[in-house]
């Protein structure tokens, strides 16, 4: 594909549920980036991927997040027993690697809480 | 920490009329800026980016920002909008060498026809 997808876009969970979002970058991209865009904010970074080396997870709120991404392409992004406050939009970037590329964003996964 | 602040949260202009949001950010070493535009409907893309050389940068459709050391400012500026410019634009800080990027909450721009 041409550029960064996300699946599921939509996801509903109950409390209490966990969740698994899915970013493909794209191809060749050496570096991946998710972020968190609650309503009415930028997007905050969570954490930070080199290939298949997670470089900085600085950004994930509590132990309940969890990042992967094994082979060094697809990411998920895991939530373990979500909670209200984690309804958001979760973006994946990816780039070429450097600090002074772009970032091409994903259209992102909207988790409601209920 | 790095910090983004953008002035205008909603700013609302007729066509024609010049464009200039506010970027001010908070780390005092070097640092890459971008400005990203989120259409309605679409993904985040890149508008321009600064990481080096002319403090004077242009991007697509218009745009340019000045980077202002001095005042830790990477304003965004475009002369005369269109309707098509409605949209949310976010400004962001890399530190060179580092990986995330720090967004401000973004600035929402509505052109009248």
């Amino acid at each position: 594909g041409a550029g960064v997808s996300q699946s599921p876009r939509y996801k509903v969970a109950k409390r209490g549920q966990d969740v698994a979002l899915r970013c493909d970058p794209i191809s060749g991209h050496v570096s991946l980036f998710w972020y968190q865009q609650a309503l009415g904010q930028g997007p905050e970074f969570l954490t930070y991927f080199q290939n298949e080396a997670q470089l900085d997870k600085s950004g994930l709120p509590s132990d309940r997040f969890f990042a992967e991404r094994p082979e060094g392409s697809v990411s998920t992004l895991k939530i373990q027993r979500t909670q209200q406050e984690d309804s958001a939009v979760y973006l994946c970037a990816s780039s070429t690697g450097t600090s002074e590329n772009e970032q091409f964003f994903g259209p992102g996964t909207r988790l409601t809480v209920l | 920490a790095q910090s983004v602040s953008q002035h205008n949260h909603h700013v609302i202009l007729s066509e024609a009329a010049s464009l200039e949001l506010g970027c001010n950010y908070s780390y005092g070493g070097t640092v890459n800026l971008f400005w990203y535009v989120q259409y309605p409907g679409q993904h985040l893309q890149l508008l321009l980016k600064y990481f080096s050389g002319d403090p004077l940068v242009k991007g697509i459709k218009g745009f340019e920002a000045e980077f202002i050391k001095s005042k830790f400012s990477f304003n965004l500026r475009k002369p005369s909008v269109q309707w098509s410019d409605t949209a949310e634009y976010f400004c962001a800080v890399t530190r060179p060498g580092g990986g995330k990027s720090t967004f401000g909450d973004g600035t929402t721009l509505t052109v009248k026809p």
